[in-house]
């Protein structure tokens, strides 16, 4: 199965700071990546499809970008409501399992 | 409005069955693959089983692949989760997910419910 690294595990920020995760695929799939957000009891959001489109109704500073092994999740400027767990997920790897990410937890510094 | 809501949830023991739904409103079902992913208690999420829009795919995780059966029922805009043997391991909130691209079996998921929790233990 394809497995999907994703870094920092966690990380402490402050609100207005731009914050950066990262998520590296064991083999190559595209642009076939997605990025989501959930809150604690709550649903995942689908924030990011196809590695850098933005689901609609998802605020424009949350980006994200690359292909092939290397992707990036990208939140300009932190808001409030933004702290949360992050998780990427691929989804080229049929008949192969779809995996997640282990998940970055987003906290207040 | 869009909804998945599922059902079927509980406290199992150990090597027993449990059979989850996931009923679906607001699109139009059959044009769209739909997923199982689980999240056991203080973990990241997990797929666990998907199948396309006119159930002629199907893909199960290695951890579940011959214990769990899923199925859907486009008739009654309802998706299906079969658990046999089931192991304490298998303990986890279960989601049931809509696929984003049309009669696509692999994309990402725009739409989930809010759970329904299954513990295995004796």
């Amino acid at each position: 199965a394809i497995q999907l690294t994703q870094s920092p595990s966690s990380l402490s920020a402050s609100v207005g700071d731009r914050v950066t995760i990262t998520c590296r695929a064991s083999q190559g799939i595209s642009s076939a990546l997605a990025w989501y957000q959930q809150k604690p009891g709550k649903a995942p959001k689908l924030l990011i499809y196809d590695a850098s489109s933005l689901e609609s109704g998802v605020p424009s500073r949350f980006s994200g970008s690359g292909s092939g092994t290397d992707f990036t999740l990208t939140i300009s400027s932190l808001q409030p409501e933004d702290f949360a767990t992050y998780y990427c997920q691929q989804f080229n790897s049929y008949p192969q399992p779809l995996t997640f990410g282990g998940g970055t937890k987003v906290e207040i510094k | 409005e869009v909804q998945l809501v599922e059902s079927g949830g509980g406290l199992v023991q150990p090597g027993r069955s449990l059979r989850l739904s996931c009923a679906a409103s607001g699109f139009t079902f059959d044009d769209y693959a739909m997923h199982w992913v689980r999240q056991a208690p203080g973990k990241g999420l997990e797929w666990v089983s998907g199948i396309s829009w006119n159930s002629g795919s199907i893909g199960y995780a290695d951890s579940v692949k011959g214990r769990f059966t899923i199925s859907r029922d486009n008739a009654k805009n309802s998706l299906y989760l079969q658990m046999n043997s089931l192991r304490a391991e298998d303990t986890a909130l279960y989601y049931c997910a809509k696929v984003f691209g049309y009669q696509l079996l692999f994309h990402a998921f725009d739409i989930w419910g809010q759970g329904t929790m299954v513990t295995v233990s004796s």
